[in-house]
């Protein structure tokens, strides 16, 4: 079967660097997505990973590693309205979308 | 004012209901989807439709059923709505001929079946 992992939870503090851990087992692969979805609100777009290797977008950089199957959502500088859960998407061989079950994040002052 | 719009956004039913959830977009897109997300799951395709004469059944379409009248609306039924369709439900869509999986979700309807 499909199956995407992410931690269900996760602590950090305010000012800090955090790393989100994604690792994934599909039916092939056609590019692993972020989403950011704030507590009651709708997902949004964060970032695309196709190739091996880091993507940065400001504070927040995206890394895949697609043989071992492994991305990370690195966000620095934190602040207090990253607090949101992460969600890890992989498109299949079939263009579909494999959703993990998201990642909350709490940060902390 | 919200480019993918749901009605209605909350809304508490009993079982056997018939319940309809709207969803219309000013984004141009071909793509719509309907999701259902559920805490401690991820998000879960009920029906995608890559334009007005495509319907395509997604992971969960048991107990479902998706109209596409227009380009711009995607509406999603729950014929005889029970407990277990308690969720969030959201609409998305996707401009088509990109496979970047970039997707526009509305705020979302929550559903309470009783």
């Amino acid at each position: 079967g499909q199956n995407i992992d992410q931690p269900t939870e996760m602590t950090a503090t305010e000012g800090a660097i955090v790393q989100i851990n994604c690792t994934y087992q599909t039916s092939g692969f056609n590019g692993l997505f972020w989403y950011q979805q704030h507590a009651g609100e709708a997902p949004t777009f964060l970032s695309y990973n196709v190739l091996d290797g880091l993507e940065e977008k400001g504070r927040f950089s995206s890394f895949l590693s697609r043989s071992k199957g492994y991305s990370y959502l690195l966000l620095k500088e934190l602040q207090m309205k990253d607090s949101a859960s992460y969600l890890c998407a992989v498109m299949d061989s079939n263009y579909q979308l494999i959703w993990g079950a998201g990642t909350k994040l709490i940060i902390k002052p | 004012d919200a480019d993918v719009t749901q009605t209605p956004r909350n809304r508490i039913t009993k079982t056997g209901k018939r319940i309809m959830l709207e969803c219309s977009q000013t984004k141009g897109h071909d793509r719509m989807y309907w999701y259902r997300q559920d805490p401690g799951l991820g998000l879960r395709l009920i029906y995608y439709s890559f334009d007005v004469k495509d319907i395509n059944k997604g992971e969960i379409s048991d107990g479902y059923s998706v109209s596409r009248q227009a380009q711009a609306k995607f509406s999603l039924s729950l014929e005889s709505a029970i407990p277990n369709q308690t969720a969030l439900y959201f609409c998305a869509t996707s401009e088509s001929g990109q496979d970047t999986g970039e997707l526009f979700f509305g705020e979302g309807s929550r559903l309470t079946v009783l």
